[in-house]
């Protein structure tokens, strides 16, 4: 499994969009990157997923450059309810048995 | 569907004293996991299984045992308990091949004394 590496912690305002970058240095050509939220006293959820180029949904944008060496989990016009730890994981889901979870970024939104 | 439950929500042992924590999901599916998630720190794999009869080691198995003897439960038996389990501990089930998407449970606190 790729190692991922994340800013520990980032601050925003209610409004604003935050971007939250990932670097994957290691990356192989079979992995996906996929980032999930957790909130406060909740289990992580599941929120986008992508291989190259952009990926958006109703919660957020993915964007993931050429070389795929580091993906940007977009969110726009974050809400105090925004506030939560983001992970970014990497990995050959079609083959690997099991997340690996980094420290992740722990986000603050602020009013 | 109720997703993915756990029992108890909470839990008190003293050292030494064993127990169980049980999952279920509604969903089929099955990929289900443990992992425990200490304070300031991400979550790391206990256990998984990718289907009934069939479990696998994750990253932190010692003090810990489970069995998948059906698509829907997971227990997680914590054998001699330790002040060192004092954690989160986060159930999750995915679809098989999509082990990227797992629906996690509300998990369970336990405080081991």
């Amino acid at each position: 499994l790729a190692k991922t590496t994340q800013p520990i912690s980032m601050d925003s305002y209610e409004g604003q969009e935050v971007n939250i970058t990932c670097s994957h240095n290691n990356i192989a050509t079979n992995d996906y990157i996929t980032w999930y939220q957790q909130f406060p006293s909740q289990g992580p959820r599941f929120i986008i997923q992508g291989y190259k180029t952009k990926v958006t949904n109703e919660v957020a944008s993915l964007f993931i450059p050429a070389d795929r060496k580091s993906s940007t989990l977009s969110l726009p016009r974050v809400s105090l309810s925004d506030t939560a730890v983001y992970y970014c994981l990497v990995g050959d889901w079609g083959s690997a048995r099991q997340l690996t979870f980094g420290s992740g970024t722990q986000l603050t939104v602020l009013p | 569907n109720a997703g993915v439950t756990q029992t108890p929500k909470f839990q008190v042992l003293k050292t030494g004293q064993s127990m169980t924590l049980q999952c279920a999901q509604d969903m089929n599916h099955e990929y289900m996991s443990w992992y425990r998630q200490d304070p300031g720190m991400g979550l790391r794999l206990i256990h998984y299984s990718v289907g009934a009869g069939i479990t696998d080691q994750g990253e932190v198995p010692n003090g810990y045992n489970v069995s998948r003897s059906t698509t829907e439960d997971f227990p997680l038996r914590l054998l001699s308990a330790a002040p060192s389990q004092t954690s989160v501990y986060f159930c999750a089930s995915a679809l098989a091949g999509a082990q990227e998407t797992q629906y996690f449970g509300p998990g369970t606190r336990l405080l081991v004394l």
